[in-house]
């Protein structure tokens, strides 16, 4: 069973700052995926990465798959208040599995 | 603009009763999905379908089944409602291939058994 932990937990950051969120697995995976999920909502992918080593940038986001692809970062540069949100990432192989989130809050 | 729809945002339901909860799509995408999402433990795969009138367990799918007799549509059922059913429940698509993983959700169905 592949398990992803998400680091930290919860998040209360001031807008402007910049802020690093993790996931990270025993597991190898083929891809990792990224989704926010909005409160009352459901999530909305934002990017997906396969490549061991791949960063894309969506923006002030960041994201970083780890060279052996079991872990994997979304550092977030000068956050706003629309940053707020559940940051959830989700292991593929040949199943899926989701970590339980980063609770993140940005205060204008 | 894509778009998953669940047929509603909140429910309450008593101990016993039947609940449906249903899920459309308009992406013409052949996976769909069943998760539930509880505070601290992430979303839990139910059922998924990858064809009109396929099914497969997900790692909890005990005390529910599932039905998919349209393309579009994706149902769950609770068949005797306990209150360790009370949830969010999301319904997700996507398309075959590569494409598996990148799931589009609906806004969810937070449910509450009494």
């Amino acid at each position: 069973t592949q398990l992803l932990e998400q680091s930290p937990q919860f998040l209360s950051i001031q807008e402007g700052e910049n802020l690093t969120v993790y996931c990270n697995s025993s597991s190898v995976f083929s891809s990792l995926q990224w989704y926010r999920q909005e409160p009352g909502e459901g999530p909305v992918l934002l990017v997906t990465v396969v490549t061991g080593g791949e960063v894309k940038k969506l923006k002030r986001l960041t994201f970083q798959f780890g060279d052996a692809r079991k872990d994997s970062s979304l550092h977030i540069t000068a956050a706003q208040p629309g940053d707020t949100g559940l940051y959830l990432c989700a292991g593929a192989d040949n199943d899926m599995r989701f970590g339980a989130g980063t609770r993140l809050t940005v205060k204008p | 603009d894509v778009k998953v729809t669940q047929s509603s945002r909140y429910l309450v339901k008593r101990t016993g009763e039947k609940v449906f909860l249903e899920c459309v799509q308009d992406m013409d995408h052949e996976n769909m999905f069943w998760y539930r999402q509880d505070p601290g433990l992430g979303l839990r795969l139910i059922y998924f379908s990858y064809d009109v009138k396929m099914k497969e367990k997900g790692d909890i799918p005990e005390g529910y089944s599932v039905s998919r007799e349209k393309k579009e549509r994706f149902s769950l059922i609770l068949e005797s409602a306990s209150t360790n059913q009370t949830s969010m429940y999301l319904c997700a698509s996507s398309s075959p291939g590569p494409f598996f993983y990148e799931q589009y959700f609906g806004p969810g169905t937070r449910l509450t058994v009494t």
